[in-house]
């Protein structure tokens, strides 16, 4: 079955950089469009830029990037503010923007 | 990009029916067909009930219905079960590899 599990989370100081990860599994993981979420703590889930099968796409202080042949996904997101504190959740996409599986996220906190 | 327009909370009682909108532009819901409508329970990750405006993935009671008029899709919820409390949000494409979600939608089972 479809399984994708975050890592990566955890309280980072504001100015920093992390890497979270999104281990795939159950489904061919380069045949599919992947995702980032995010929801801040009593707030809307929010969209994270998309890549799509090959590269990797930036917008800002995000990287969003690949590696298909250890089938996970990877978000960079560099200077780091309190504003960033939320669950980010990893989705996969069955097309165009159709995210029919998720993680259970993973818990980023921005915190001095 | 704004966040697409759904009502905070919305509610119905045991077996009668509640029906979310989700209001954005002629640039999402009204220019494509890939709207997407998501439950999400308390500390739990969401769901998929409806896809390309109306489509429900296996699994998915037909309680669960979609549509759209406009710049405006909706998610009718029919014959609530208490299971069916979540919070609710739509999504739409955007155009150029980007989407937005709604604002979220509470519903209530009386």
């Amino acid at each position: 079955q479809v399984q994708l599990v975050e890592s990566g989370g955890g309280v980072v100081q504001p100015g920093r950089s992390l890497r979270l990860s999104c281990a795939a599994s159950g489904f061919t993981f380069r045949s599919y469009g992947m995702h980032w979420v995010r929801q801040a703590p009593g707030k809307g889930l929010e969209w994270v830029p998309v890549v799509w099968h090959h590269g990797d796409s930036v917008r800002g202080r995000f990287t969003i990037s690949r590696d298909n042949s250890k089938n996970t996904l990877y978000l960079q997101i560099s200077s780091l503010r309190a504003e960033d504190t939320a669950v980010y959740y990893c989705a996969r996409d069955w097309g165009s923007g159709t995210f029919d599986h998720w993680g259970q996220g993973t818990l980023v906190t921005v915190s001095s | 990009q704004s966040a697409l327009t759904q009502p905070p909370s919305a509610s119905g009682s045991p077996g009668q029916s509640v029906t979310i909108s989700c209001t954005g532009t002629s640039s999402d819901v009204g220019g494509y067909k890939f709207v997407s409508w998501y439950q999400q329970h308390p500390g739990k990750a969401p769901k998929l009930v409806i896809y390309e405006v109306s489509e429900r993935p296996s699994g998915v009671p037909d309680r669960f219905s979609g549509s759209k008029s406009g710049n405006t899709a909706s998610l009718t919820v029919s014959g609530l079960q208490a299971e069916d409390e979540a919070d609710y949000y739509c999504s739409s494409y955007t155009g150029s590899d980007t989407y937005v979600f709604g604002t979220g939608t509470k519903v209530t089972v009386l």
